[in-house]
């Protein structure tokens, strides 16, 4: 059973950094068959996909065209875990922060959600 | 990116009604869309993956078909768990994006 717990703060300050950590259970942050991501919802934006990190003999990352300036999404194999940072936030960047689990493709295992709102 | 398009935004239909949900694609995306439904205050959960398979524990009454460039998801008779936001998904490029949602009423 999967199990994927995000942690991370609620506020963040304009052009500071966003960062959130999603710790995995039932699962290997370096599976060869899975894969990692981060994914926002707004009500102006909707949900938006963000990024992903997966292990298939060597690290891969894909982010989406909208944040690839300024996003991060790394593992790390320690903790079994991966985080994100997003850099020089403004306003439009308040929403609700998911990670999830993709294999193939399709989102099958989902964190709670944590709402970051960016204001001073 | 490949912009995905959903139609209606908004219905609302009666228990036990067909509801059909559309979605159009940019560019052709091949089979590799997937449908979610969501509802207040959780994550989405996914429905259907590969635009037509249907995910363990998901009812039959949910269904997908399509390729290429438009998809559709059917619930064959509506049921009242049923009230709640869906969204597709193509996953076919490296920058996968989703629909802007239809939400479902129950009358």
């Amino acid at each position: 059973q999967v199990h994927l717990q995000q942690s991370g703060p609620g506020l963040v300050k304009p052009s500071q950094t966003l960062s959130l950590t999603c710790a995995i259970s039932g699962d290997s942050v370096s599976s060869n068959s899975a894969a990692w991501n981060w994914v926002r919802q707004s009500p102006s934006r909707g949900l938006e996909w963000l990024g992903r990190t997966y292990y298939r003999s060597k690290w891969y990352n894909n982010y989406a065209v909208s944040v690839k300036s300024r996003v991060s999404i790394n593992p790390d194999t320690s903790k079994n875990q991966f985080s994100l940072q997003l850099n020089s936030v403004t306003p439009e960047d308040t929403a609700v922060y998911y990670c999830a689990r993709d294999q193939a493709g399709s989102l099958h295992h989902w964190g709670q959600g944590t709402l970051v709102t960016v204001s001073s | 990116d490949i912009q995905m398009t959903q139609s209606p935004f908004t219905l609302s239909a009666s228990v036990g009604d067909r509801v059909t949900i559309t979605c159009r694609a940019s560019q052709s995306i091949g089979s590799w869309l997937a449908w979610y439904q969501q509802k207040p205050g959780r994550a989405p959960k996914v429905l259907i993956s590969m635009a037509s398979s249907l995910e363990s524990g998901v009812p039959s009454r949910f269904s997908g078909s399509g390729s290429g460039t438009e998809f559709t998801l059917i619930i064959s008779s509506l049921q009242p768990d049923d009230s709640a936001t869906y969204y597709c998904q193509q996953y076919n490029s490296y920058s996968w994006t989703f629909g802007q949602g239809t939400k479902v009423e129950i009358k």
